[in-house]
């Protein structure tokens, strides 16, 4: 099973609301990132989970909050986005650092 | 941290038709992966490269590493409206870091 899952598949929210995205994953991997994509671009690294504990936080505006409860759960709290954060939210996982990392399918996010 | 330049951007072809589509660098890759990445989905890991001269086939898709490493092409035979997608070469991450390097990615559109 080489599968992550993300929900929700499409969310929509005010600038004033709180929400957060989900990622799952049941390989045992032991490393878990959030990318964001905007339309027409590759990823971007905005966070890297190793072991449970944050590892890289690539100068992500606060309003982004990231969690990860346990070592196959990674989740996205966010809070007073604006309408530029609009993207296609990406989660990931590898084994370790240097290993092959699987995606999956994304969240749309749309702030109006 | 390495530039990837992909060429073409952007590729519109028939169905039927062959095309190639390539990732460079000034430096030398230790390896380099090909993805796929469906409208609304997240990237799907096709192949990794890892000796220069190496090529991989994979159905219908070659995928050929540089004798010195410093760039990679992906030839797709008799197009099909399924290989619609943007194709993206990275490089994965070195020992002790978790970045992987995405070059901008080639969108692809074949026309039935």
């Amino acid at each position: 099973d080489t599968e992550v899952t993300q929900t929700p598949k499409h969310l929509v929210m005010g600038m004033t609301n709180k929400k957060s995205l989900k990622c799952e994953q049941h390989m045992g991997h032991r490393a878990m990132y959030w990318y964001k994509q905007k339309a027409k671009k590759p990823p971007e690294l905005m966070f890297v989970y190793s072991y449970e504990k944050l590892s890289i936080n690539e100068s992500v505006p606060s309003r982004f909050s990231p969690e990860c409860p346990n070592s196959s759960l990674l989740n996205l709290h966010l809070h007073a986005l604006q309408p530029e954060d609009s993207a296609l939210y990406l989660c990931a996982s590898s084994q370790q650092g240097t290993d092959t990392q699987y995606f999956g399918p994304g969240t749309r996010l749309t702030v109006l | 941290t390495q530039l990837l330049e992909q060429s073409p951007q952007f590729l519109s072809i028939q169905e039927g038709e062959n095309l190639t589509v390539y990732c460079n660098s000034s430096s030398v890759f230790s390896s380099l992966q090909w993805y796929r990445q469906e409208p609304g989905e997240g990237p799907v890991l096709l192949v990794t490269v890892v000796t220069g001269g190496e090529v991989k086939k994979l159905k219908r898709l070659t995928f050929q590493f540089g004798d010195a490493r410093k760039d990679s092409s992906l030839h797709i035979t008799a197009a099909q409206p399924g290989d619609t997608g943007l194709y993206l070469c990275a490089e994965p991450p070195g020992a002790g870091s978790y970045q992987l390097t995405f070059g901008k990615g080639t969108k692809l559109s074949v026309i039935p």
